[in-house]
């Protein structure tokens, strides 16, 4: 397993165009998360999912942000008429639900920096 | 609500040099307490965790006590490595995962 898997690593887009990245998490991780990185802060939480189930969503997620994750396998992050505010670096993470060894730990791909212009 | 406070970088050392990262936190109940670690053009990393009081979480030479009393978790190494160079992130488990993370702190180590 090569770990957490984001694309594109880098996205610039004209203010008001939408775009959608991909995340592809640990294969047998069930849950998995969205963060939202700005500069010189920590990841501030976005949503989650538990397999296909959207379990929470943070205020932080306005309603032009949508997330799915159709199979409980990969997922995806649609920001829809973006704006200049938009921008930062996006984060996907996941773990295992559990008590096994490694469960409940997030592991984080490497993100998806977008730039609104 | 559940907040992390962390010390202000640039923390600038020497090689071999003692080091020190606070933070400090605010939460209901008792949650589990991480150190993250993030180098250059990669993702976070999990560097060490504890998940009760007085627990004491250790990797890589690095090591972070919960206090309880304190609030705190302050990462220390004992003779950091110019590998050692990254922003480190402290973070608290607000439920299921959801972390709660520290601005971050920036470590530069010279040889």
């Amino acid at each position: 397993d090569t770990g957490v898997s984001q694309d594109p690593r880098h996205k610039i887009t004209k203010r008001g165009q939408n775009v959608t990245f991909r995340c592809d998490p640990i294969s047998e991780h069930n849950r998995l998360y969205w963060y939202r990185q700005t500069l010189g802060q920590g990841p501030e939480f976005l949503t989650y999912f538990q397999n296909e189930a959207q379990l929470e969503k943070s205020r932080l997620l306005s309603d032009r942000f949508s997330a799915e994750r159709p199979k409980g396998s990969f997922s995806t992050l649609e920001i829809q008429r973006t704006e200049q505010g938009d921008s930062a670096m996006y984060l996907c993470a996941s773990s295992l639900d559990g008590t096994a060894s490694g469960a409940n730990v997030l592991t984080f791909g490497a993100g998806s920096r977008l730039t609104v212009l | 609500g559940n907040s992390v406070t962390q010390m202000e970088g640039p923390v600038t050392l020497s090689e071999e040099a003692f080091l020190t990262i606070n933070c400090t936190y605010t939460a209901t109940g008792y949650p589990s307490l991480f150190w993250y670690v993030q180098y250059p053009g990669e993702g976070l990393q999990l560097l060490l965790k504890a998940t009760k009081a007085d627990d004491k979480g250790s990797n890589k030479g690095f090591e972070a006590t919960y206090r309880k009393e304190t609030t705190s978790f302050h990462l220390e190494k004992g003779s950091v490595q110019v590998s050692d160079s990254a922003v480190y992130f402290c973070a608290l488990n607000t439920g299921f995962q959801k972390l709660v993370f520290g601005t971050g702190t920036r470590l530069l180590v010279s040889p």
